[in-house]
């Protein structure tokens, strides 16, 4: 079983549309969580950071349950400029080593 | 203050071939992170090393691959008799401190094709 594990998609949504990535972890030591946001051929960037109370960035919102080892994000009003894959991302143990999920793919269409 | 920064972008080496990496950390950073993407797959950890050691190489394959962070100078990935398998993006990434839990911000990646 991978440690992180993403639907690949795509999901194909329309402009202004909402839609929610989940997440599943498996190590339950792990510490900190993060969405990246990767263009296809460039570094991954990172979007936000996830926290159990829940945090919002602007129309993303992402959440962390720890009792049931998941992770979400939701983006409301979807742009054109959202499309990319979007990576879940775990920190575990000393150091700054981060376990990546293999991405979800999202295609904003109008 | 520039981020980290890689080179080259792009890289093809023929089979068999020496293929060396670099990557600059950020100012001020003490902690270099490699990564490599594979195609359609998620990035995977190679190792994390301080000024002049390796602290964790628990994602290197064990031939051919080496990397170090000298006291000088970037620190350097490198592939020795390089295999198409081998054709992947490699990100790097740098830290201030090893500890603080911190999301990691990337170079821009260097783009091997072993041909």
């Amino acid at each position: 079983r991978k440690e992180v594990e993403q639907d690949p998609g795509p999901f194909n949504v329309p402009e202004g549309a909402t839609v929610a990535f989940n997440c599943t972890y498996s190590n339950s030591a792990s510490q900190s969580f993060f969405w990246y946001r990767q263009d296809c051929r460039k570094e991954p960037k990172l979007l936000m950071s996830v926290y159990s109370s829940g945090n919002e960035d602007g129309r993303f919102t992402a959440q962390l349950n720890r009792a049931s080892q998941y992770i979400s994000l939701l983006i409301r009003d979807s742009k054109l400029s959202d499309s990319a894959t979007y990576l879940c991302v775990s920190l575990t143990g000393g150091g700054n080593k981060l376990t990546f999920g293999t991405g979800t793919q999202l295609k904003v269409e109008l | 203050n520039a981020g980290v920064m890689q080179n080259p972008r792009h890289l093809v080496r023929r089979r068999g071939q020496e293929a060396r990496l670099r990557c600059s950390p950020m100012k001020g950073h003490s902690h270099v992170y490699w990564y490599r993407q594979l195609p359609e797959e998620g990035l995977k950890f190679m190792v994390y090393l301080q000024k002049e050691n390796i602290i964790d190489e628990s994602g290197m394959p064990k031939e051919r691959f080496s990397a170090e962070f000298p006291k000088e100078g970037p620190s350097i990935l490198r592939i020795q008799q390089v295999v198409r398998g081998d054709s992947a993006a490699y990100f790097c990434a740098s830290s201030p401190d090893s500890s603080d839990g911190s999301p990691l911000h990337f170079g821009n990646g260097t783009r091997l094709t072993v041909t």
